[in-house]
Order: structure tokens, then C-alpha cells, then sequence
């Protein structure tokens, strides 16, 4: 079975811009996260999703992040605008649902770099 | 309120020493307790993780301790390999809701 896939790997923008990073799950996976990942915060979640519904939308992350997920197997995470400190490494995770769950498993990451 | 607290922030020790990470947790229905480690341009990747109906978890040289009653639990990694440098992450989570993880202890081992 396929792992998480992110793409792109890395992302450079100029402050002001739309980015979208996008994720596909582990098939079989009912839930998904966004994590932004830097050295100071470490892993700060930004949404989460249960079959496809919105369950935590990462709280002071709402104004310029919005993550979707179209369908099971496929996810989006907008920033509009982006930011200089938007800068970081963004992670896509999957999980099982409940009851004897399996873990999170993690993608690649995207690396976004916003000049 | 941060859920799950973990300290040290880093850590070093020789090669062949017992390096000891500690979590503690908030929620008193959080049921499985996963530790992750991340090397440096990687990924977080499961490493070990328990359930508290057992208060210890073996796999290798990685152990987990588990104390339900402090709502505390720890990763030993014995006889250190310098190949065991990374950062580690605990998490908790009742798996039916969101994890949360812990802000990692970035571990060392000099040869």
C-alpha cells in the first residue's frame, strides 16, 4: 500500500500569494491532519478531518488557513495570504479510526519558503 | 492547555548510556500513548507505543514505563547508538479524538 503522498515538496512564494498543498491518505484511513512543523513550535495542528468532516480547525490558524477534503482520498490545504512567518514545514498525517486504531502516519512534507 | 508536556527539551549522552524522555498528560481518558521519533530531514515515524492496561512496553532497546495513577510516561532507549540521534515525540490521544503531541526532545548520543 501506498503511504501518504504530499505535493509539491517544496513550495517557494512571494509574500501576498495563494498556495495549496494538497495530501492523499493512506487508503482505508478515515482521518487526516495538517501539522505546520518548525524548530521553535514544533508540530502545531491546523485541521483535522474525520471521514471527511471537519472536527478541529486548529483555532488561531482560521483566518488565512482553510484545509478541505473533497473526497476520502484527497485533501487541500490553502494559505491566502501567505506570510513570511508562514514559512515551515507542513505535514499531512492519516489514521484508522478508533477502537484498536492503528497510529498516525506522516507524508513527505511541504516545504514552504514565503520571501 | 497544553495537553501533554515532555521534558527535556534535549538531551546527550554517551554512547552505551540509558537516555530517559519524559511525558506527562492531561486527560484522564487518553488510552494510547505513541512515541515517534523524527531524524533530520525526515518525517515523524512511529517508534513504540502502549496502552495503559500494561505499565511497560518492550521493544528492543526502546522501553516504555507507563505510571497511570501520575498520569506520567516515559521512553528509555538503552545502550544508545549514536544512529539513535534524532528528535522524539510523545503523543496521546483517546483515538477518538485529535492527538496531541508533545514538543519533542531532541536526543544526542556521542560516541
Amino acid at each position: 500500500d501506498a503511504g501518504v503522498t504530499q505535493t509539491p515538496r517544496h513550495e517557494v512564494a512571494e509574500k501576498g500569494q495563494t498556495i495549496i498543498l494538497k495530501c492523499e491518505p493512506v487508503s482505508g484511513h478515515n482521518d487526516l491532519f495538517w501539522y505546520r512543523q518548525t524548530k521553535i513550535q514544533g508540530l502545531e495542528l491546523l485541521s483535522y478531518f474525520r471521514s471527511k468532516s471537519l472536527m478541529e480547525d486548529g483555532g488561531a490558524f482560521k483566518d488565512r488557513f482553510k484545509a478541505e477534503m473533497l473526497n476520502s482520498s484527497f485533501s487541500t490545504l490553502k494559505i491566502q495570504p501567505t506570510e513570511p512567518k508562514d514559512s515551515a514545514v507542513y505535514l499531512c498525517a492519516s489514521s484508522r479510526t478508533g477502537g484498536n486504531q492503528d497510529t498516525q502516519y506522516f507524508g513527505p512534507g511541504t516545504r514552504l519558503l514565503v520571501l | 492547555q497544553q495537553q501533554v508536556k515532555q521534558s527535556p527539551q534535549s538531551l546527550t549522552v554517551w554512547e552505551g548510556e540509558t537516555a530517559i524522555l519524559n511525558c506527562s498528560y492531561e486527560d484522564s481518558t487518553f488510552d494510547y500513548f505513541p512515541w515517534y521519533h523524527q531524524f533530520p530531514g525526515e518525517s515523524p515515524a512511529l517508534l513504540i507505543a502502549i496502552r495503559p492496561v500494561s505499565n511497560k512496553k518492550e521493544d528492543g532497546r526502546f522501553t516504555i514505563f507507563f505510571n497511570k495513577r501520575e498520569k506520567k510516561f516515559s521512553l528509555h532507549i538503552a545502550d544508545s547508538q549514536p544512529g539513535d540521534s534524532a528528535t522524539y515525540f510523545c503523543a496521546a490521544t483517546t483515538g477518538y479524538q485529535n492527538f496531541y503531541f508533545g514538543k519533542g526532545t531532541s536526543l544526542t548520543v556521542i560516541p
